[in-house]
């Protein structure tokens, strides 16, 4: 069965450096989204993107924030300065149809120090 | 913003018996809801789903009701396994937007 794929699962960085955390979305899938989970607390929204373009953010992505698909498989979220409260779980999901059931990847396991 | 709340962080069920899992939502824009499931070191797994025009679907042990007077959906899991054990997200969507969002979760332990 296809399921979407993410690396690395665990990364630990130090406050202000960037990180990459990379997914692989299910093949024929079009949307893609971010998410994330503070420990404790419930799975957030971060980002849409279809088309090549953000179709909708939340509040929490800010300026720090920005996704790409660099090529036709991979899709990346990329934190510019990390911050101590960006210590998190970071979920990739993939759609088929805007409307369709998002399929979660297994999660990046993001330490910031 | 809590528009999808479940107030039971956790649930003990015998083996065999059933579990219920309980989401409230306060927007009555919701057109669509999930269920999920979450083991640790996982992402969500979708389990199961329901339009905002039914009132019930059934998927071989899951069964999720939806009463949109009282903006209330349940999760009903019959029998329920060890194998079930695990944190319980419920979902909403609402065709306007491109996000889901989650309940804070219910960790549901099914006792051999």
């Amino acid at each position: 069965e296809p399921e979407v794929t993410q690396t690395p699962s665990h990364q630990v960085t130090q406050m202000g450096q960037e990180v990459i955390l990379r997914c692989v979305p299910i093949s024929n899938h079009l949307y893609f989204y971010w998410y994330r989970q503070i420990l404790g607390q419930k799975v957030e929204f971060l980002v849409s993107f279809y088309n090549n373009e953000i179709s909708e953010k939340s509040e929490i992505f800010d300026d720090q924030f920005s996704v790409e698909r660099p090529d036709g498989s991979n899709f990346t979220l990329k934190i510019r300065s990390t911050k101590l409260e960006d210590s998190a779980m970071y979920f990739c999901a993939s759609s088929g149809l805007r409307t369709d059931t998002q399929y979660f990847g297994p999660g990046t396991r993001l330490t910031v120090l | 913003d809590q528009q999808v709340k479940q107030n039971s962080p956790s649930l003990s069920v015998q083996e065999g018996r059933i579990s219920i899992l309980n989401c409230d939502y306060t927007n009555s824009m919701f057109d669509y809801f999930l269920w999920y499931k979450k083991y640790p070191a996982e992402g969500p797994t979708f389990l199961i789903s329901i339009s905002s025009i039914k009132d019930k679907n059934e998927d071989g042990r899951f069964t999720v009701f939806l009463n949109k007077s009282a903006k209330h959906l349940s999760l009903h899991i019959v029998p329920s396994q060890p194998g079930d054990s695990a944190v319980y997200f419920c979902a909403a969507f609402f065709s306007g937007t491109y996000k889901y969002i989650f309940g804070t979760g219910t960790r549901l332990k099914v006792l051999a």
